[in-house]
């Protein structure tokens, strides 16, 4: 629908399991973002990518790895969630991180994730 | 430090009727703003933004944005409310110095038929 793709669109864990969410955008932009979305809270940004580096981690904990392997695509690999991990986790991408205001990002539909 | 606050969680408005969903910011300097929505099971799409010029910005689907600087504002405006308007509202805004978006919590919009 917006170019950006997320899979799986649902996924329910325990709480020793790994899982991977991928997040692939089709819109050539070289700046990526996972974001946490919980109910009535704003959006927590909790990565950002550009041209594969690394520029931003929230103060994520360690069960949330990122990986960049390209500027097309980003995974979040989980492991060892707690229950109160679970929300929406979305994927958005953006031309660049420059500062101007023609740049605004572009969202996937989001992995719902249940942590059990 | 630097906030978005969308006051009411849900807003009610009949079929026909205009929609206001409200927004204001605390943010330095001449932020850029930006309204999102959200339709069930989607991610966010973008609807509109203002950078800079005329303080009444149109976007997508018959929406439109009026920015108040005095009040430091920007409130989300439709003249005649659909039922397929029927969604979750996010206000965000930049500080021009800075890449990331700073997020209200989001307004659940409910229009009636």
């Amino acid at each position: 629908e917006t170019g950006v793709t997320q899979t799986p669109r649902h996924l329910v864990m325990g709480m020793t399991n790994k899982k991977s969410l991928k997040c692939e955008q089709h819109l050539g932009h070289n700046a990526m973002y996972w974001y946490k979305q919980s109910a009535k809270k704003p959006l927590e940004l909790m990565f950002v990518y550009s041209l594969e580096e690394r520029v931003e981690n929230n103060s994520v904990p360690s069960r949330f790895s990122p990986e960049c392997p390209n500027s097309s695509h980003l995974f979040l690999h989980l492991h060892t969630l707690q229950p109160e991990d679970s929300a929406l986790y979305l994927c958005a991408s953006s031309r660049s991180l420059d500062r101007t205001g023609d740049n605004e990002q572009f969202f996937g539909p989001g992995t719902r994730l249940t942590v059990l | 430090a630097q906030s978005v606050a969308q006051p009411e969680d849900q807003v009610n408005v009949a079929e026909g009727n205009p929609l206001t969903v409200k927004c204001t910011y605390s943010v330095s300097g001449n932020p850029y703003l930006f309204w999102y929505v959200q339709y069930p099971n989607r991610g966010l799409q973008f609807l509109l933004k203002y950078i800079t010029g005329d303080n009444l910005v149109k976007g997508s689907y018959g929406f439109e944005a009026e920015f108040n600087k005095s009040q430091t504002s920007f409130h989300l405006k439709k003249p005649s409310a659909l039922v397929s308007d029927s969604a979750l509202y996010f206000c965000a805004v930049r500080d021009r110095s800075n890449y990331q978006l700073i997020w209200g919590a989001g307004t659940k919009l409910i229009i009636k038929p």
